[in-house]
């Protein structure tokens, strides 16, 4: 099973600010691999798939890169709504693993 | 607009059984697979199921498999998961997701029901 890793584990951040959050796979997954936000008490939705390709919807101030085992999630300007888990995910290999969560916060 | 609204969740004593269903609307449901992934209190996310657009193909958890059953109506474009010998640790919010593609191996999870919640307790 590959093993998502995500740092850091709390990003605490003011409005404006840049947001860059990790994600590092035990193996190569190639660019299969998916960003996903979750605000308190909602389902998680689609932010990054492919490793960079914006989901429909998706503000442009999300952006990822990334491939093989190191990614990366930056939000460039940070906005109070921004405030939420988010969980990278791989879907090269069954199981699809996630990893543990970045939560960001906005002073 | 893809909707899905997962029902079923509900409050079952361990060894018992629940049936979740997901209905969807909104896309032509044959053409994509769909899946279950769940959320324990306070923890992160777990993928459980995942079944082909033409229902011929089915996956499972290591954790689940032997105990859940995944399948598809086309007729009622309804996604079910029949869950048997419950156990505390299945206590979470399971969530309905359809795949990105027809098929559930390289696709991820593009759109996401609010989901439904089961609490194993006795």
């Amino acid at each position: 099973e590959i093993v998502l890793t995500q740092s850091p584990g709390t990003l605490t951040l003011s409005p404006g600010e840049r947001a860059t959050l990790s994600c590092r796979a035990s193996q190569s997954v190639g660019s299969y691999l998916a960003w996903y936000q979750q605000k308190p008490g909602q389902a998680p939705r689609l932010l990054i798939y492919a490793a960079s390709s914006g989901a429909t919807g998706i503000p442009d101030r999300f952006s990822g890169s990334g491939s093989g085992t190191d990614f990366t999630l930056t939000i460039s300007s940070l906005e109070p709504e921004d405030l939420a888990v988010y969980y990278c995910q791989q879907y090269d290999t069954t199981p699809f693993t996630f990893g543990p969560g970045t939560r960001v916060e906005v002073k | 607009e893809v909707q899905m609204l997962e029902s079923g969740g509900d409050l079952a004593q361990p060894g018992g059984s629940l049936r979740l269903s997901c209905a969807a609307s909104g896309f032509t449901f044959d053409n994509f697979a769909m899946g279950w992934v769940r959320q324990a209190p306070g923890k992160g996310l777990e993928w459980v199921s995942g079944i082909s657009g033409h229902g011929g193909s089915r996956d499972y958890a290591a954790s689940v498999k032997g105990r859940f059953t995944i399948s598809r109506d086309s007729s009622q474009n309804t996604l079910h998961l029949q869950i048997n010998n419950l156990r505390a640790e299945d206590t979470a919010m399971y969530y309905c997701v359809r795949y990105s593609g027809s098929y559930y191996l390289l696709a991820f999870w593009d759109y996401w029901g609010r989901g439904t919640r089961v609490t194993v307790s006795s």
